[in-house]
């Protein structure tokens, strides 16, 4: 079992609908989870990032952590043409110099 | 957020030959790190970068294909050594801040003929 599941998509969906992205995880010493958006021929630009579970909103975005099930989500409301990008998750166990583990990323297509 | 950017932005080379990737943040910045990303595949960690010392690498890469530098706390510069077209791919610096904030640079393209 990879340590970091993640559906690859890709996932398409009409503009102005609400997209979940998920990604599931076994290793429980996980504390952080980010989300990453990569454009195509792009580097990834950090999203959202979240400590421990709950929930975290930022415009459009929110990200969603269950500890007690190791599964992360990123909800996208009222998705745009411009949101069609690789959307990756990434997590660390916090030591402060831990590295991050990534899932492989899911394609988003938004279409007008 | 740390600015990232790295030169060149891609390059085409000879196999047999070496390419020395450039990164620059904008601030000073705890760690920096060099990962390798394959067609439609995730980011492979290929080491950490560690200024003042040697670098220290994943399982699957070492210092003699990939020598890094780390001279200060915001420039560090990534070799791939005696290529092969096996080492095409995206090549792309990191840096992180704040606990587990970590930015990427745009990446370097680099095709091996």
């Amino acid at each position: 079992q990879k340590e970091v599941e993640q559906d690859p998509g890709p996932l398409s969906v009409p503009e102005g609908a609400i997209v979940s992205l998920n990604c599931t995880y076994s290793n429980s010493a996980f504390q952080y989870f980010m989300w990453y958006r990569q454009y195509s021929r792009k580097g990834p630009e950090l999203l959202m990032y979240t400590y421990s579970s709950g929930n975290k909103e930022d415009g459009r975005f929110t990200a969603q952590v269950d500890k007690s099930s190791k599964y992360i989500s990123l909800f996208i409301r009222d998705s745009q043409p411009s949101d069609s990008a690789t959307y990756l998750c990434a997590m660390s166990g916090g030591s402060g110099y831990s590295t991050l583990t990534f899932g492989k990323g899911t394609m988003l297509l938004v279409s007008p | 957020s740390a600015v990232i950017s790295q030169k060149p932005s891609r390059d085409i080379c000879q196999r047999g030959t070496s390419l020395t990737i450039q990164c620059q943040v904008d601030s000073q910045v705890t760690m920096m790190f060099w990962y390798r990303q394959q067609p439609g595949q995730s980011l492979t960690l290929i080491a950490t970068a560690n200024q003042g010392s040697e670098a220290t690498y994943e399982s699957g890469f070492v210092i003699d294909k990939f020598p890094i530098s780390r001279p200060n706390l915001t420039f560090s510069t990534l070799t791939v050594s005696n290529m092969s077209p096996e080492d095409s791919s995206i090549y792309l610096c990191s840096a992180r801040q704040a606990r587990e904030t970590q930015y990427f640079g745009p990446g370097t393209r680099l095709l091996v003929l």
